[in-house]
């Protein structure tokens, strides 16, 4: 069955370093993947969009990978702040349609 | 741009009550999607409006969930009965057009409790 999988476990670091988060997936071929941010009592956030024949792409401080062959996105924030804690979603997207199938999401909670 | 709004945006109900959520989505949007949210994990696509029609309501419990968007603007989600395993924040979205790449704006949710 297909499966996509963020780590659970919440990444606490401190601020002005980089958060690396992951998001793997099986059974699945997407077309892209999205980055949404998650605040608490809140609906997601789009931050970032990468196709399937991309590599790398960027906004700011974040930057998104996207390996077909290893199934695999990775997200980064450099010079992280406190203002970046928040819970972040990847969401595959198929060739047809609109349709976001989100991971669990990975909690971040950056220190002064 | 004025965002989703969303109402309410918490309900407590027993087992076996119905409650209704109500979406409105940006203007001009044609694409409006409804999303299950349970503690912890991803939103899940329960249902998708292209204006007034389905898209996808794959993944929506047909014998207890329904959901309309008559006039192709407002539309609401319905539980009836509900269960407790239907506690979660029920997420509204729209997007323009509904295409492929789009973009999709959330609402803050409707947090359902169900005791």
């Amino acid at each position: 069955s297909q499966k996509i999988e963020q780590n659970s476990e919440a990444l606490n670091i401190q601020e002005g370093k980089t958060a690396t988060l992951t998001c793997n997936y099986t059974n699945y071929s997407p077309a892209y993947l999205q980055w949404y941010r998650q605040d608490p009592g809140r609906g997601p956030v789009f931050l970032l969009l990468i196709r399937e024949n991309e590599k790398e792409k960027r906004k700011e401080r974040l930057k998104v990978t996207f390996d077909t062959t290893l199934k695999q996105s990775l997200f980064h924030i450099t010079a992280s702040q406190p203002a970046d804690s928040a819970t972040y979603l990847c969401a595959l997207v198929k060739a047809a349609g609109n349709k976001l199938t989100f991971g669990g999401g990975t909690r971040v909670l950056v220190k002064p | 741009e004025a965002g989703v709004a969303q109402s309410p945006r918490y309900k407590i109900i027993e087992k076996r009550q119905s409650v209704a959520f109500w979406c409105n989505p940006i203007s001009g949007h044609a694409t409006l999607y409804w999303y299950q949210q349970i503690l912890g994990q991803g939103p899940k696509l329960l249902i998708q409006f292209q204006n007034n029609g389905v898209v996808d309501d794959s993944q929506l419990p047909k014998d207890r969930f329904s959901a309309e968007r008559l006039k192709g603007v407002d539309s609401t989600l319905k539980i009836q009965p509900a269960k407790l395993e239907d506690s979660a924040v029920y997420l509204c979205a729209s997007s323009h057009k509904g295409v492929t790449q789009e973009t999709q704006y959330f609402g803050p949710g409707t947090r359902l409790l169900v005791l």
